[in-house]
């Protein structure tokens, strides 16, 4: 099993529309939970963090955390196609020491 | 420009020959990351460094890697011997307490 799970998609969803992108994973004793967002050939973009159960939302974005089921999700409302990307979930893991990843899914938001 | 710096931007090599990068994370953050990112695939961590000190390095940091700190400020990444498997995005982010991973824009590797 990997540590940090995502579908890689794509996922396209019309323009207007809420994007919802999950992840899971693995290490229970896991605190910290991020997304990043990567345009093609650029470096990843910290959109999100959440360290809580519940949802945290920043502008068209929100961030649940459920610690129970290990899972973590990303919704975006209001998708514009510059929301197109790839989206990476990262976990802390191995003691708080570094950022773990999942591949990523790819989002297309179409016109 | 107060962000994470990777210099080179791209680096073309040849199979055998040695290669550096370099870092320069945010001044103010004392830790510092490398990651390596292939096509398709999530950045994979490859070694950690709390101020001068090496404090985390992956099983994937085979013997020709070697990456320092000096003084705890920039750091540098040293591939010995490349190896075409070697080819791929290797990224640096730096953090604080009160700022989570920011990343530079990246070094590009290719070993022909």
């Amino acid at each position: 099993q990997k540590e940090v799970e995502q579908n890689s998609g794509p996922l396209s969803v019309p323009e207007g529309a809420i994007a919802s992108l999950n992840c899971t994973y693995s290490d229970r004793v896991s605190q910290s939970f991020f997304w990043y967002r990567q345009y093609s050939g650029k470096s990843p973009e910290l959109i999100m963090s959440i360290y809580s159960n519940g949802d945290k939302e920043d502008g068209r974005f929100t961030a649940q955390l459920n610690k129970a089921s290990q899972y973590v999700s990303l919704l975006i409302r209001d998708s514009q196609p510059s929301d197109s990307a790839t989206y990476l979930c990262a976990v802390v893991t191995g003691g708080g020491n570094k950022l773990t990843f999942g591949t990523g899914t790819q989002l297309k938001v179409e016109l | 420009d107060t962000g994470v710096s990777q210099d080179p931007r791209h680096k073309i090599t040849k199979r055998g020959q040695n290669v550096t990068f370099r870092c320069d994370p945010i001044s103010e953050h004392n830790r510092l990351y490398w990651y390596r990112q292939t096509l398709g695939q999530g950045p994979e961590f490859l070694t950690y460094f709390q101020n001068e000190a090496q404090l985390e390095k992956s099983r994937l940091l085979s013997d020709r890697f070697s990456a320092e700190r000096p003084k705890g400020s920039f750091s540098t990444l040293e591939i010995q011997h490349t190896e075409q498997g070697d080819s791929a995005m290797y990224l640096c982010a730096s953090s604080s307490q009160r700022e989570n991973g920011i990343f530079g824009p990246g070094t590009r590797l290719t070993v022909l």
